[in-house]
């Protein structure tokens, strides 16, 4: 298993600014995984972050608009920029692999 | 692709009776399937899985599912419902895309436990 500590837990964000979401893992993971879950919805996978290489983003996400950071083989960074309230959701971030994942608590942004 | 489709947003029981949760897959061939439980301003958590083993599978929490081919179906089974189990629950299965597995996500099932 892993422990995942996500930073901050919530936030209240303006339109237009930008925020960074950490991702603390207690273990040395190859891969991380960030999801957003917007209200009522289910989880979507924005990106894939291995260290030492580009994320892989999937269709409908831009590293411009979700830029990522892997320095190491236990955290992670996402930032959300130039924010608007359609960006308002849970961002969860992520380890493991198909067999199972371990999920962070999310970190929840409310865009005004 | 594959995908999963839960049949209900919201399931309402009273403590001490059967819980169930449906779910269907789209699938071309045998998928790993999964279910996710999300308790509030928790991350998620893994119930069970299913991948290709036995079709009854029994999880965490008393729960289990049953794999039905034939049905295209993984619905999630509790005898019994206790008031901790008022969460949502996520059906998930398993897509090979671009070479490698990824987990889609059902839309989710908010599951209430009245006393």
């Amino acid at each position: 298993s892993a422990v995942i500590s996500q930073k901050p837990s919530r936030d209240i964000c303006q339109r237009g600014t930008s925020l960074t979401i950490q991702c603390q893992v207690d273990s040395q993971v190859t891969m991380m995984f960030w999801y957003r879950q917007q209200p009522g919805q289910s989880l979507t996978l924005i990106a894939t972050a291995n260290q030492g290489s580009e994320a892989t983003y999937e269709s409908g996400f831009v590293i411009d608009k979700f830029p990522i950071s892997r320095p190491n083989l236990t955290f992670s960074t996402l930032t959300v920029s130039n924010m608007s309230p359609e960006d308002s959701s849970i961002y969860l971030c992520s380890v493991g692999s198909v067999a199972e994942l371990f999920f962070g608590e999310g970190s929840r942004l409310t865009v005004l | 692709a594959q995908s999963v489709t839960q049949l209900d947003s919201h399931v309402s029981v009273s403590e001490g009776t059967p819980v169930l949760l449906r779910c269907n897959y789209s699938s071309s061939y045998s998928p790993s399937l999964f279910w996710y439980v999300q308790h509030p301003n928790k991350g998620l958590q893994l119930l069970l899985k299913y991948t290709s083993a036995a079709t009854l599978v029994k999880g965490i929490n008393g729960f289990e599912a049953e794999f039905k081919k034939s049905e295209t179906s993984f619905h999630l089974t509790k005898p019994s419902a206790h008031m901790s189990d008022a969460a949502e629950y996520f059906c998930v299965v398993s897509d090979l895309v671009g070479g490698y597995n990824k987990l889609i996500f059902g839309a989710g099932t908010r599951l209430a436990v009245h006393p």
